[in-house]
């Protein structure tokens, strides 16, 4: 098992330019995590999903869209960014039914810079 | 949601027990208290998680008083390797509500 997987690992935009993160797990988890987390601080939620097809609001959703076509997969889409994107992006996944749903998977994290 | 709230930052000498507080006082009966941590900017890995009972794995122990206002992390022998920001989660059961991470508690262990 690979668990969770990110891609890529780093990025450079320019102010205005687009990108997709993409996460993947193979574990067969219900639920998908994006968070951000800026230099010295926790993790803020962004979006999450309860199940394909699916998608929420986070504590911080502005500026970013996300899709769950597949279970597996979980993209995050910068449409415009922005330099207060700047940030490292950390996916997680778990399970719905076979335990307290708090217990999350994370990913390595991807690490944006926004010029 | 229940807030937590965690001291900034602590240090412990290596081999010692560390103790990590966390205070929940606004939790409800079905949420959970969780415990990740995060060494050095990886995602952040999973400890223990516990309702009303105390849980020890092999990684760690959790207290959890008895009125659940509050808990304890316990790492019992601590290592150079348990430097890292701990994370003291409130989690309500099979719910789509978010989930708040907060600042933590910057973890550092003393050779």
């Amino acid at each position: 098992n690979a668990g969770v997987t990110q891609t890529p690992k780093f990025r450079v935009l320019k102010t205005g330019q687009s990108m997709t993160l993409l996460c993947a797990q193979d574990m067969n988890h219900e639920y998908m995590y994006w968070y951000r987390q800026d230099p010295g601080m926790g993790l803020r939620l962004i979006h999450y999903s309860v199940g394909e097809g699916t998608t929420a609001k986070g504590e911080v959703p502005d500026g970013y869209n996300v899709s769950r076509l597949k279970k597996q997969n979980f993209l995050l889409g910068l449409e415009s960014a922005a330099p207060s994107q700047t940030s490292v992006y950390f996916c997680a996944s778990s399970q719905l039914m076979s335990q307290p749903r708090g217990t999350q998977y994370f990913g390595p994290g991807t690490r944006l810079l926004v010029l | 949601d229940a807030k937590t709230t965690q001291p900034p930052s602590m240090d412990c000498a290596e081999g010692r027990a560390a103790n990590l507080p966390c205070n929940h006082s606004t939790i409800s009966g079905n949420e959970y208290v969780y415990w990740y941590r995060q060494i050095h900017s990886q995602g952040p890995q999973y400890i223990i998680h516990g309702l009303k009972n105390n849980e020890t794995n092999e990684m760690a122990s959790l207290i959890i008083t008895e009125d659940r206002k509050s808990s304890t992390l316990i790492l019992p022998h601590a290592t150079l390797r348990d430097t890292a920001v701990y994370y003291c989660i409130a989690d309500p059961y099979s719910s789509a509500s978010k989930i708040i991470f907060g600042s933590g508690t910057r973890l550092s262990i003393r050779p």
